[in-house]
Protein backbone atom coordinates (compact mmCIF):
# COMPACT_ATOMS: atom_id res chain seq x y z
CA UNK A 1 0.00 0.00 0.00
CA UNK A 2 1.02 3.43 -0.50
CA UNK A 3 1.95 5.94 2.47
CA UNK A 4 4.45 6.80 4.85
CA UNK A 5 6.20 4.60 6.73
CA UNK A 6 7.63 6.27 10.20
CA UNK A 7 10.05 3.87 12.62
CA UNK A 8 10.92 3.03 15.77
CA UNK A 9 7.35 3.78 17.21
CA UNK A 10 8.99 4.13 20.40
CA UNK A 11 12.68 5.47 21.51
CA UNK A 12 13.96 6.20 24.08
CA UNK A 13 16.95 8.17 24.03
CA UNK A 14 19.79 8.58 27.34
CA UNK A 15 21.25 12.15 28.09
CA UNK A 16 24.01 13.24 25.50
CA UNK A 17 22.97 10.33 22.77
CA UNK A 18 21.83 11.05 19.33
CA UNK A 19 18.85 9.45 18.25
CA UNK A 20 17.50 9.22 14.44
CA UNK A 21 13.87 8.66 13.46
CA UNK A 22 13.39 7.09 9.93
CA UNK A 23 10.40 7.75 7.89
CA UNK A 24 9.73 6.35 3.95
CA UNK A 25 7.91 7.47 1.50
CA UNK A 26 6.48 5.58 -1.94
CA UNK A 27 3.89 8.32 -2.80
CA UNK A 28 6.27 9.53 -5.33
CA UNK A 29 6.09 12.69 -3.19
CA UNK A 30 8.83 15.61 -3.87
CA UNK A 31 8.28 17.28 -0.53
CA UNK A 32 8.81 16.05 2.80
CA UNK A 33 8.75 17.50 6.45
CA UNK A 34 9.15 17.21 10.28
CA UNK A 35 7.01 18.19 13.33
CA UNK A 36 7.01 18.36 16.21
CA UNK A 37 3.97 17.93 18.43
CA UNK A 38 3.64 18.39 22.52
CA UNK A 39 0.67 17.38 24.22
CA UNK A 40 -2.07 20.67 23.83
CA UNK A 41 0.04 22.29 21.09
CA UNK A 42 -0.24 22.59 17.54
CA UNK A 43 2.34 20.85 15.20
CA UNK A 44 5.36 22.81 15.07
CA UNK A 45 7.89 22.88 12.05
CA UNK A 46 10.97 21.25 12.22
CA UNK A 47 13.02 20.66 8.98
CA UNK A 48 11.43 20.36 5.42
CA UNK A 49 12.83 19.40 2.07
CA UNK A 50 11.11 20.21 -1.14
CA UNK A 51 13.73 18.44 -3.11
CA UNK A 52 16.66 15.77 -3.17
CA UNK A 53 19.78 16.72 -1.70
CA UNK A 54 17.95 20.04 -0.45
CA UNK A 55 16.51 20.55 2.90
CA UNK A 56 15.74 24.15 5.05
CA UNK A 57 15.15 24.64 8.67
CA UNK A 58 11.61 25.01 10.03
CA UNK A 59 10.75 27.26 12.99
CA UNK A 60 12.39 24.84 15.54
CA UNK A 61 15.53 23.41 13.97
CA UNK A 62 17.70 23.75 16.70
CA UNK A 63 19.33 20.74 17.92
CA UNK A 64 18.00 18.56 15.12
CA UNK A 65 19.31 17.41 11.59
CA UNK A 66 17.91 16.27 8.65
CA UNK A 67 19.67 14.46 5.27
CA UNK A 68 17.61 14.43 2.11
CA UNK A 69 19.40 11.71 0.14
CA UNK A 70 16.77 9.88 -1.65
CA UNK A 71 13.59 10.90 -3.12
CA UNK A 72 11.53 8.50 -0.60
CA UNK A 73 13.50 8.93 2.93
CA UNK A 74 14.29 11.71 5.15
CA UNK A 75 15.37 10.92 8.24
CA UNK A 76 15.72 12.97 11.37
CA UNK A 77 18.18 13.33 13.96
CA UNK A 78 17.64 14.10 17.28
CA UNK A 79 21.10 15.40 18.95
CA UNK A 80 22.31 15.81 21.98
CA UNK A 81 21.65 19.65 22.31
CA UNK A 82 18.43 19.36 21.97
CA UNK A 83 17.24 20.33 25.56
CA UNK A 84 13.89 18.83 25.45
CA UNK A 85 13.40 15.80 22.85
CA UNK A 86 10.32 14.05 24.77
CA UNK A 87 7.75 14.62 22.13
CA UNK A 88 5.45 12.73 19.50
CA UNK A 89 7.21 12.71 16.27
CA UNK A 90 5.43 13.66 12.68
CA UNK A 91 6.71 12.92 9.35
CA UNK A 92 4.91 14.37 5.94
CA UNK A 93 5.07 14.30 2.45
CA UNK A 94 3.19 16.49 -0.38
CA UNK A 95 3.80 16.81 -3.96
CA UNK A 96 4.99 19.93 -3.24
CA UNK A 97 2.99 21.92 -4.97
CA UNK A 98 1.34 24.43 -2.66
CA UNK A 99 -2.25 23.53 -3.14
CA UNK A 100 -2.12 19.85 -2.84
CA UNK A 101 -2.55 17.60 0.14
CA UNK A 102 -0.13 16.76 2.84
CA UNK A 103 -0.03 13.21 3.93
CA UNK A 104 1.32 12.32 7.46
CA UNK A 105 2.92 8.68 8.94
CA UNK A 106 1.60 7.28 12.38
CA UNK A 107 4.49 9.53 14.08
CA UNK A 108 7.27 8.12 16.43
CA UNK A 109 7.11 8.89 20.47
CA UNK A 110 10.66 9.67 21.57
CA UNK A 111 11.39 9.70 25.40
CA UNK A 112 14.14 10.92 26.87
CA UNK A 113 15.16 8.64 30.24
CA UNK B 1 3.95 35.21 11.15
CA UNK B 2 0.67 33.40 10.86
CA UNK B 3 -0.96 32.29 14.10
CA UNK B 4 -4.00 29.96 13.73
CA UNK B 5 -6.42 29.24 17.00
CA UNK B 6 -8.85 27.01 17.78
CA UNK B 7 -11.99 26.92 20.00
CA UNK B 8 -13.34 25.64 21.94
CA UNK B 9 -9.87 23.19 23.06
CA UNK B 10 -12.56 20.62 23.55
CA UNK B 11 -16.27 19.64 23.05
CA UNK B 12 -18.39 17.16 24.60
CA UNK B 13 -22.24 16.51 22.60
CA UNK B 14 -24.35 13.69 22.44
CA UNK B 15 -24.76 11.33 19.91
CA UNK B 16 -26.94 12.96 17.23
CA UNK B 17 -25.64 16.03 17.61
CA UNK B 18 -24.29 18.42 15.10
CA UNK B 19 -20.56 19.34 16.15
CA UNK B 20 -19.15 22.96 14.64
CA UNK B 21 -15.82 23.25 15.36
CA UNK B 22 -13.96 26.70 14.45
CA UNK B 23 -10.48 27.79 12.88
CA UNK B 24 -9.54 31.17 12.71
CA UNK B 25 -6.13 32.73 11.23
CA UNK B 26 -4.43 36.12 11.26
CA UNK B 27 -2.98 36.19 7.48
CA UNK B 28 -5.80 35.91 5.14
CA UNK B 29 -2.82 35.49 1.95
CA UNK B 30 -2.89 31.75 1.94
CA UNK B 31 -2.72 29.13 -0.91
CA UNK B 32 -5.58 26.35 1.08
CA UNK B 33 -6.45 25.53 4.23
CA UNK B 34 -6.50 21.53 5.81
CA UNK B 35 -8.58 19.61 8.29
CA UNK B 36 -7.07 16.91 10.03
CA UNK B 37 -8.76 13.90 12.04
CA UNK B 38 -5.71 12.96 14.91
CA UNK B 39 -7.05 9.57 17.33
CA UNK B 40 -4.85 9.87 20.71
CA UNK B 41 -1.13 8.23 19.54
CA UNK B 42 -1.94 8.28 16.47
CA UNK B 43 -0.68 10.76 12.91
CA UNK B 44 -3.08 12.92 11.23
CA UNK B 45 -5.57 11.85 8.70
CA UNK B 46 -6.59 14.61 6.24
CA UNK B 47 -10.51 15.42 6.05
CA UNK B 48 -11.13 18.19 3.52
CA UNK B 49 -8.77 20.66 1.72
CA UNK B 50 -10.36 23.96 0.63
CA UNK B 51 -8.41 26.35 -1.68
CA UNK B 52 -8.42 29.52 -1.43
CA UNK B 53 -10.30 30.31 -4.01
CA UNK B 54 -13.10 28.35 -2.44
CA UNK B 55 -15.67 28.96 -0.17
CA UNK B 56 -16.87 25.58 1.01
CA UNK B 57 -15.91 21.58 1.03
CA UNK B 58 -18.24 19.10 1.90
CA UNK B 59 -17.32 14.85 1.91
CA UNK B 60 -20.26 12.69 3.23
CA UNK B 61 -21.23 14.13 6.68
CA UNK B 62 -18.45 16.62 6.79
CA UNK B 63 -18.65 20.34 5.15
CA UNK B 64 -15.56 23.01 5.74
CA UNK B 65 -16.47 26.43 5.12
CA UNK B 66 -13.82 29.31 4.71
CA UNK B 67 -14.31 33.01 4.86
CA UNK B 68 -10.57 34.19 3.88
CA UNK B 69 -11.32 37.81 4.15
CA UNK B 70 -12.04 37.72 7.79
CA UNK B 71 -9.64 34.62 8.44
CA UNK B 72 -12.03 31.95 9.58
CA UNK B 73 -13.39 28.36 8.67
CA UNK B 74 -15.69 26.05 10.17
CA UNK B 75 -15.89 22.24 10.03
CA UNK B 76 -19.36 20.76 10.31
CA UNK B 77 -19.93 17.42 11.17
CA UNK B 78 -23.54 16.24 10.67
CA UNK B 79 -24.95 13.66 12.85
CA UNK B 80 -22.38 12.85 15.57
CA UNK B 81 -21.43 9.21 16.10
CA UNK B 82 -19.37 7.65 18.91
CA UNK B 83 -17.15 6.96 16.03
CA UNK B 84 -16.08 10.82 15.65
CA UNK B 85 -14.64 11.16 18.65
CA UNK B 86 -11.03 12.50 18.26
CA UNK B 87 -8.88 15.67 18.08
CA UNK B 88 -9.71 17.96 14.94
CA UNK B 89 -6.52 19.86 13.71
CA UNK B 90 -7.18 22.91 10.80
CA UNK B 91 -3.56 24.30 9.10
CA UNK B 92 -3.57 27.31 7.21
CA UNK B 93 -0.71 27.17 4.07
CA UNK B 94 0.81 30.17 3.27
CA UNK B 95 3.92 28.62 1.82
CA UNK B 96 3.95 26.21 4.98
CA UNK B 97 1.45 25.22 7.26
CA UNK B 98 0.79 26.64 10.27
CA UNK B 99 -1.46 24.77 12.42
CA UNK B 100 -3.96 25.24 15.11
CA UNK B 101 -3.73 23.26 18.83
CA UNK B 102 -7.11 21.59 18.19
CA UNK B 103 -10.47 20.80 19.25
CA UNK B 104 -11.02 17.14 21.03
CA UNK B 105 -14.17 15.93 20.66
CA UNK B 106 -15.77 13.26 22.45
CA UNK B 107 -19.76 12.14 21.16
CA UNK B 108 -21.26 10.38 24.42
CA UNK B 109 -23.35 7.22 23.96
Amino acid sequence: DGGITQSPKYLFRKEGQNVTLSCEQNLNHDAMYWYRQDPGQGLRLIYYSQIVNDFQKGDIAEGYSVSREKKESFPLTVTSAQKNPTAFYLCASSTGHSGNTIYFGEGSWLTVV
Amino acid sequence: KQEVTQIPAALSVPEGENLVLNCSFTDSAIYNLQWFRQDPGKGLTSLLLIQSSQREQTSGRLNASLDKSSGRSTLYIAASQPGDSATYLCAVNDYKLSFGAGTTVTVRA
